[in-house]
């Protein structure tokens, strides 16, 4: 089992609403990850967490803010979008091992800032 | 440093073959090739660790050069199913799993 679970699938805010993203997954995976992909581009990684920590931040506004309350979930609060930040947000997790650290993403999470 | 992937088009018809280069100035800890399509998210498709590395699975399969910059993906006997964009994603030791994707080669099959 590959699988990684986000929620909600697609999401409308306003610019001034407090909203998260969840992710969750059950492979016993110690690395997680969000990143954001807008159309036609590649993947951008914003944050990794690694045995429930932050390990990379990569220089993300302060409106984002990631949570991993335990090794199967990951957070992404938001708060104060502009509309540039609508996109699709991809959760990921991964586990180290001598086949690489290969990584799966979840299905995604539309975002919308109107 | 963001890896460069060549093409960045290529239109096939069912049966033909495509390649699609992925380079980085630096050499690199792995490799990692995805499948995305429209509205979907990524799918792994492989991953390259060491050197003169070749794997594969079905028609699809990747080679990792000796000095490892540079990777290549081989679709063969392409199938309507295998169009989508690829990305090539890429490591770089003591960066603790940090994956970077190159710009993506969008591949159409047509009948």
């Amino acid at each position: 089992d590959t699988e990684v679970t986000q929620t909600p699938k697609h999401l409308v805010m306003g610019m001034t609403n407090k909203k998260s993203l969840k992710c969750e997954q059950h492979m016993g995976h110690r690395a997680m990850y969000w990143y954001k992909q807008k159309a036609k581009k590649p993947p951008e990684l914003m944050f990794v967490y690694s045995y429930e920590k932050l390990s990379i931040n990569e220089s993300v506004p302060s409106r984002f803010s990631p949570e991993c309350p335990n090794s199967s979930l990951l957070n992404l609060h938001l708060h104060a979008l502009q509309p540039e930040d609508s996109a699709l947000y991809l959760c990921a997790s991964s586990r180290r091992s001598a086949d690489g650290n290969t990584i799966y993403f979840g299905e995604g999470s539309w975002l919308t800032v109107v | 440093q963001q890896p460069v992937q060549s093409p960045q088009a290529v239109i096939l018809r069912e049966g033909e073959d495509a390649v699609i280069n992925c380079s980085s100035s630096k050499a690199l800890y792995s490799v990692h090739w995805y499948r995305q399509k429209h509205g979907e998210a990524p799918v792994f498709l492989m991953i390259l660790l060491k050197g003169g590395e070749q794997k594969g699975h079905d028609k699809i399969s990747a080679s990792f050069n000796e000095k490892k910059q540079q990777s290549s993906l081989y679709l063969t006997a392409s199938q309507l199913s295998y169009s989508g964009t690829y990305f090539c994603g890429t490591e770089i030791l003591d960066q603790g799993g940090k994956l970077i994707f190159g710009q993506g080669t969008e591949l159409s099959v047509k009948p």
